[in-house]
């Protein structure tokens, strides 16, 4: 059963720690992101990865940090850094051929800041 | 910059009829645009792409168009039913940038 899976699908986490969230794929994709979303804010990008041991800064980056070990798995650690983390964030991996690139998400975790 | 925009925010319909979703955005030199379902603490569910070289793709009741010149999509929902209650988004990618850029949605709902 092909897919993106994502864990804890909640989290919660005491201000002045970090905390890392997992995403793992199954459909070969060579890119990896995530994203994060707020109520009527839409989806901002934080960092996304086209290959293994490679990741680029997205639109919020800071207080996050990622790696890329394996081509299926893309775990995003959110830092004391970042100073409002509670929000819903979305993994996705995407496959790119020469005429489209198209993004599969998974189901999300929702982080909330105690 | 590019930017999306969906409008209206939100929008009720009665149950079998059809509607229309609008998408609009500014730079029209985009690789392809994906239409995008999400219901309430749920992930994304792609719905449609269109490739930049495509005017239009279809998917059951679902008919999603592209005219890049006036950069506008629209998603053509047929004999809506109350299961398709739910947060449609729009998002794009542009030449050279594998990144999606997307609107903030059109919450439908459905009244049966």
């Amino acid at each position: 059963d092909g897919g993106i899976t994502q864990s804890p699908k909640y989290l919660f986490r005491k201000e002045g720690q970090n905390v890392t969230l997992s995403c793992e794929q199954n459909l070969n994709h060579d890119a990896m992101y995530w994203y994060r979303q707020d109520p009527g804010q839409g989806l901002r990008l934080i960092y996304y990865s086209q290959i293994v041991n490679d990741f680029q800064k997205g639109d919020i980056a800071e207080g996050y940090s990622v790696s890329r070990e394996k081509k299926e798995s893309f775990p995003l650690t959110v830092t004391s850094a970042q100073k409002n983390p509670t929000a819903f964030y979305l993994c996705a991996s995407s496959i790119e051929t020469l005429s489209y690139n198209e993004q599969f998400f998974g189901p999300g975790t929702r982080l909330t800041v105690l | 910059k590019q930017e999306v925009t969906q409008i209206p925010a939100a929008l009720s319909v009665p149950e079998g009829e059809n509607l229309v979703l609008n998408c609009s955005f500014t730079d029209s030199a985009i690789y392809n645009l994906q239409w995008f379902r999400q219901d309430p603490g749920k992930g994304l569910t792609s719905l449609l792409l269109i490739q930049s070289s495509q005017r239009e793709q279809t998917s059951g009741r679902l008919n999603a168009s592209l005219d890049k010149s006036s950069g506008r999509s629209t998603l053509y929902i047929a004999a809506s039913q109350p299961g398709d209650s739910a947060t449609y988004l729009c998002a794009v990618s542009n030449f050279g940038n594998e990144k999606l850029t997307f609107g903030t949605g059109t919450r439908l709902t459905i009244i049966p």
